[in-house]
């Protein structure tokens, strides 16, 4: 069985305050992909980024980058110079990688995070 | 342009009994996604669909659970029998693009089930 752990329920910063999202997951599998997704206030689940099991580099995209460190199951994510429109709930995820290399639809999300950024 | 519809908007029945839940995606889009949530599990996605075709159901839970869509602007969830613990809120979404692309997921309001 798999598992996502997203502790923090709700987080509340102010406008270009550095934020951290931590996500903390189990699995049986030796392979398999980490996910984040954004929804915001409108509702629609966006991508935001997909992490092999076997790719422990740190990613940079923006003011977004994300921490994968096998060795404590975590793949956390920061938002740096945080502003209004990244208020939303994020979700961490996970699914498992067949021997092919593609993934199963089996998504796993956390239980996601509320994070709203004030002016 | 209407968003993804889903009915009923709440259900609640007794165990034994089927469930039909229905969905009606965004018109034009290729994808559906049904997913359920609950606060032990937090958000699952159960089974999505390309084209009208599932392409992975490996999130549905057991044999008790089916899903069809037989055509691209209806889909449906069936439990037969339901359990009480099936109770949650189950979503569904459509897009674009599939669940690892950049296309975001719509989401209807939900049928919120509980099972008695």
């Amino acid at each position: 069985a798999q598992k996502v752990t997203q502790a923090q329920t709700e987080i509340s910063v102010v406008e270009k305050e550095d934020v951290t999202l931590d996500c903390v997951y189990e699995t049986r599998d030796t392979t398999y992909y980490l996910f984040w997704y954004k929804q915001p206030p409108s509702g629609e689940l966006v991508f935001l980024i997909r992490r092999n099991s076997f790719d422990e580099q740190n990613e940079i995209s923006g003011r977004y980058s994300w921490n994968f460190q096998k060795s404590t199951s975590s793949f956390n994510f920061t938002i740096t110079a945080s502003q209004v429109v990244d208020s939303a709930v994020y979700f961490c995820a996970l699914s498992p990688l067949n021997a092919g290399g593609t993934s199963y639809g089996k998504l796993t999300f956390g239980q996601g995070t509320i994070l709203t950024v004030h002016p | 342009d209407a968003g993804v519809i889903q009915s009923p908007r709440h259900e609640v029945t007794e165990m034994g009994q089927e469930v039909t839940l229905r969905c009606k995606p965004i018109s034009g889009h290729d994808y559906l996604f049904w997913y359920r949530q609950t606060m032990m599990r937090g958000l699952e996605l159960l089974i999505y669909f390309n084209n009208n075709v599932p392409i992975d159901d490996s999130g549905m839970p057991e044999d008790r659970f089916s899903a069809k869509m037989p055509n691209a602007s209806f889909s449906t969830l069936k439990i037969q029998p339901s359990e009480p613990r099936d109770s949650a809120v189950y979503f569904c979404a459509s897009s674009f693009g599939g669940p690892y692309s950049n296309q975001p997921q719509h989401f209807g309001d939900g049928t919120r089930l509980s099972i008695l």
